[in-house]
């Protein structure tokens, strides 16, 4: 079983709809939550952190953590065609012991004009 | 800019030669962390690193692969007697404390 695990897609939306991003983890002493952006040949850009269960939001980004069903999500506004990139999930999972952060394989997202 | 900085952004070896990257962190970052990239797969984390320690080396392989990070300088990852497989992309990110980490440019490998 993969300890963090995303639809690797692609995802398709139109241009100013709602994009969301899904993922999945194993462990559940789990921590800390990181949404990073790969544009293709670039390297991981982080735009969102999330500690704590419940909603954050930063401008057109809003990441979304449930711990009991072990399920964090982004949820992208108004997307646009600049936001077409791979999309990587990623959980430190034992905090406690290092500092390791495990990543998902990604989703690729489209935002078509 | 004060961001992660990492050289050489390209690197073309020879089977059998040796690879060394460097990375510089974040300006008032302490924690360094490398992780590698193989094509069409994930991010995989191979160690991590404060001045003069190495914290966590469980993705390193066991041979061949070696990571510093001295008191002055930057921290390298060395690749010894480099082999086709060792072609990847290897990012560094480095961490003010033991949460969010940002990523530089990379190295991206190449092996002939």
């Amino acid at each position: 079983q993969k300890e963090v695990e995303q639809n690797s897609g692609p995802l398709s939306v139109p241009e100013g709809a709602i994009a969301s991003l899904n993922c999945t983890y194993s462990d559940r002493g789990s921590q800390s939550f990181f949404w990073y952006r790969q544009y293709s040949g670039k390297s991981p850009e982080l735009i969102m952190f999330i500690y704590s269960n419940g909603d954050k939001e930063d401008g057109r980004f809003t990441a979304q953590l449930n711990k009991a069903s072990q399920y964090v999500s982004l949820l992208i506004r108004d997307s646009q065609p600049s936001d077409s990139a791979t999309y990587l999930c990623a959980v430190n999972i034992f905090p406690n012991a290092g500092n390791m952060l495990t990543f998902g394989g990604g989703t690729r997202l489209m935002v078509k004009p | 800019n004060a961001g992660v900085m990492q050289n050489p952004r390209h690197l073309v070896r020879r089977r059998g030669q040796e690879a060394r990257l460097r990375c510089s962190p974040m300006k008032g970052h302490s924690h360094v962390y490398w992780y590698r990239q193989l094509p069409e797969e994930g991010l995989k984390f191979m160690v991590y690193l404060q001045k003069e320690n190495i914290i966590d080396e469980s993705g390193m392989p066991k041979e061949r692969f070696s990571a510093e990070f001295p008191k002055e300088g930057p921290s390298i990852l060395r690749i010894q007697q480099v082999v086709r497989g060792d072609s990847a992309a290897y990012f560094c990110a480095s961490s003010r404390d033991t949460y969010e980490q940002y990523f530089g440019p990379g190295t991206r490998l190449t092996v002939t």
